[in-house]
Order: structure tokens, then C-alpha cells, then sequence
């Protein structure tokens, strides 16, 4: 079954301390995103991908670092700079052109 | 600034009634107007999409008006049953940048039986 793989479900963060979110899919999407979901506030984009080896600034990147190696493959590194890390983090993926995208199931990160 | 305005924040409709959702922009460039679901827990799915060379799209239950001149597009969801029961975001692209989508605040709707 095709899909995006976000792992893991929930992460716990010491003060300080980088981590790193997975995020696979299987969809052979040439794009993919990171989204932050704050309640009340929608989605607003870290980072989005259009190739493999490229990547771009969304909003609210500051804080955040990605990397592209692998198509399937977009992880998110939440750096001790992000000083409000709290949130639900969504990846997606979209085969790119104007199509709508499709979003894994996130992942939940808090503050020790 | 917010690029895409949703309202309300939150919406009860009784069970069979018809649930409908606002969404304003500013953005003359917006050209692709999607509409996603989302369930506790679980990330957003595409419900529904239109583009602005149509008034109305209707995919079940789920109907898309759009308003170019009023730069408004709304959902509207018959026969609203508790099943219904989600998170529901509009969003924006713009042909200039369309790997990047602009989202609404969301409308938490609760469908009572």
C-alpha cells in the first residue's frame, strides 16, 4: 500500500537537545514538505523539497535544518535553536506540477 | 498576515443538516483552491479541489462554491452525518510558486446525532 511513513508517533525532546523526525514515502512523489500544526493556526511550512539534493526555506524555518539524499526520503532535524518546539509535524508529498498533496499521519513532539 | 482566512473556528450541525465552511483571500494569483479532512491524530487528506475557471464543484456529499469576483470560496456539506465529524482546511496555491500551499486556521466541525 502506497503512502507516507512518518515515524516516530510521538517524541520527547530534553532542553538542548536536536532530533530528528522520519518521514518516508513510497508514492514516487518528486515533492515533499514539512509542516508545523499549531491549534488555531493551520499548517505553516518549515521546509519543501522539489528534487532530490534540493531544498527550500518555507516560514518558519529558523530553527529547523532538512536534507534530501534519497527521493523517498525527507528528514527533519528540530535543532536546540527552535525555542518552541511543541507541535505536530506534518510531512507530505505531492508528484509535483498543481496537485494537491498527500500528508503522513505526523508526528507529536514535546518538551521534557 | 494570513494569506487564506477560514471561518468559523468552530461549527455544531445536527445530523442531516448541511455544514458550511468560508474561506477569503487576497491573493489575485491563487489559482488552485483545495480542501482537506482531518481526524484527530491523523494528517490532513484531500477532500475536494477546484480551480477558478469553474463557480461549483460537487464531489458527493461535498460541494466546492467558488466566488472569483469576491475572491470567497466556501464547502458545503449535506446531509451532514456524525462521521463528519473533523478538522476541515481550505487552501491556496499560486501558479508563480505552486509547490507552496497557504492554509486556513481550520474549522472544527461537530455533527451531533
Amino acid at each position: 500500500d502506497g503512502g507516507i511513513t512518518q515515524s516516530p508517533k510521538y517524541l520527547f525532546r530534553k532542553e538542548g537537545q536536536n532530533v530528528t523526525l522520519s518521514c518516508e514515502q513510497n508514492l514516487n512523489h518528486d515533492a515533499m514538505y514539512w509542516y508545523r500544526q499549531d491549534p488555531g493556526q493551520g499548517l505553516r511550512l518549515i521546509y519543501y523539497s522539489q528534487i532530490v539534493n534540493d531544498f527550500q526555506k518555507g516560514d518558519i524555518a529558523e530553527g529547523y535544518s532538512v536534507s534530501r539524499e534519497k527521493k523517498e526520503s525527507f528528514p527533519l532535524t528540530v535543532t536546540s535553536a527552535q525555542k518552541n518546539p511543541t507541535a505536530f509535524y506534518l510531512c507530505a508529498s505531492s508528484i509535483g506540477g498543481r496537485l494537491a498533496q498527500h500528508f503522513g499521519d505526523g508526528t507529536r513532539l514535546s518538551i521534557l | 498576515q494570513q494569506q487564506v482566512k477560514q471561518s468559523p473556528q468552530s461549527l455544531i450541525v445536527q445530523k442531516g443538516g448541511i455544514s458550511i465552511i468560508n474561506c477569503a483571500y487576497e491573493n489575485t494569483a491563487f489559482d488552485y483552491f483545495p480542501w482537506y479532512q482531518q481526524f484527530p491524530g491523523k494528517g490532513p487528506a484531500l477532500l475536494i479541489a477546484i480551480r477558478p475557471d469553474v463557480s461549483e464543484k460537487k464531489e458527493g456529499r461535498f460541494t466546492i462554491s467558488f466566488n472569483k469576483s469576491a475572491k470567497q470560496f466556501s464547502l458545503h456539506i449535506m446531509d451532514s452525518q456524525p462521521g463528519d465529524s473533523a478538522t476541515y482546511f481550505c487552501a491556496a496555491s499560486s501558479e508563480y510558486n505552486f509547490n507552496k500551499f497557504y492554509f486556513g486556521s481550520g474549522t472544527k466541525l461537530n455533527v451531533k446525532p
